[in-house]
């Protein structure tokens, strides 16, 4: 079965810890995303990268981090430096810039709680 | 740096009625526009985009540079047209990344 897989769907997390959110393609993408959706505000760009071993900050980076060693993985980390980390997360992918089409193919998203 | 606004939080239509679903956006470029769906239950997807100037499901989107508006219209919306919809944009560069409106959820009513 090929797309986005996200893991965990639910996390409940105590305040002051980190935690990390996985999310794994299998469509041979060379870009993915993270995205932050909150109720009446859309979807926030947290991180994407482009390629593997790089990746930029998006416009709400702060308290989030993220790695891309692989071409098939890109975690996010919610640090504890995240004032208001409860929130449902997306993953996303999408192919390379030399074949942009702006099609951004996501997963059924994890939703954090932090108790 | 780019901005998408959509008005309407929510929006019903009855059966049969056209719809038009507003999206203006801000940004120096030359942009690329698309349109994403979210139905209940299931993954947010792409509609359309502005380029391929295609009709997807009965949906159309002008690029309206004068007036920085991508609204999204249909003539006659069915009810399986009820869903989440999010206006986005791509600038123009090497950077490939989408910034999305905050969404409008149509509910189209029997």
């Amino acid at each position: 079965d090929g797309g986005i897989t996200q893991s965990p769907k639910y996390l409940f997390r105590k305040e002051g810890q980190n935690v990390t959110l996985s999310c794994e393609q299998n469509l041979n993408h060379d870009a993915m995303y993270w995205y932050r959706q909150d109720p009446g505000q859309g979807l926030r760009l947290i991180y994407y990268s482009q390629i593997v071993n790089d990746f930029q900050k998006g416009d709400i980076a702060e308290g989030y981090s993220v790695s891309r060693e692989k071409k098939e993985s890109f975690p996010l980390t919610v640090t504890s430096a995240q004032k208001n980390p409860t929130a449902f997360y997306l993953c996303a992918s999408s192919s390379g810039e030399a074949s942009w089409t702006g099609e951004l193919f996501f997963g059924e998203g994890s939703r954090l709680t932090v108790l | 740096a780019q901005r998408v606004t959509q008005p309407e939080k929510l929006l019903s239509v009855f059966k049969g009625a056209p719809v038009e679903l507003k999206c203006n956006y801000s940004y120096s470029g030359s942009p690329e526009l698309f349109w994403y769906v979210q139905y209940s239950r299931q993954r947010l997807q792409l509609l359309l985009r502005h380029i391929s100037r295609e009709s997807i499901k009965g949906f159309t989107a002008d690029l309206n540079k004068g007036e920085t508006s991508f609204h999204l219209k249909k003539p006659f919306a069915q009810e399986e047209d009820s869903a989440m919809y999010y206006c986005a944009l791509s600038p123009s560069g090497s950077a490939r990344q989408l910034t999305f409106g905050s969404g409008t959820q149509l509910t189209v009513l029997p």
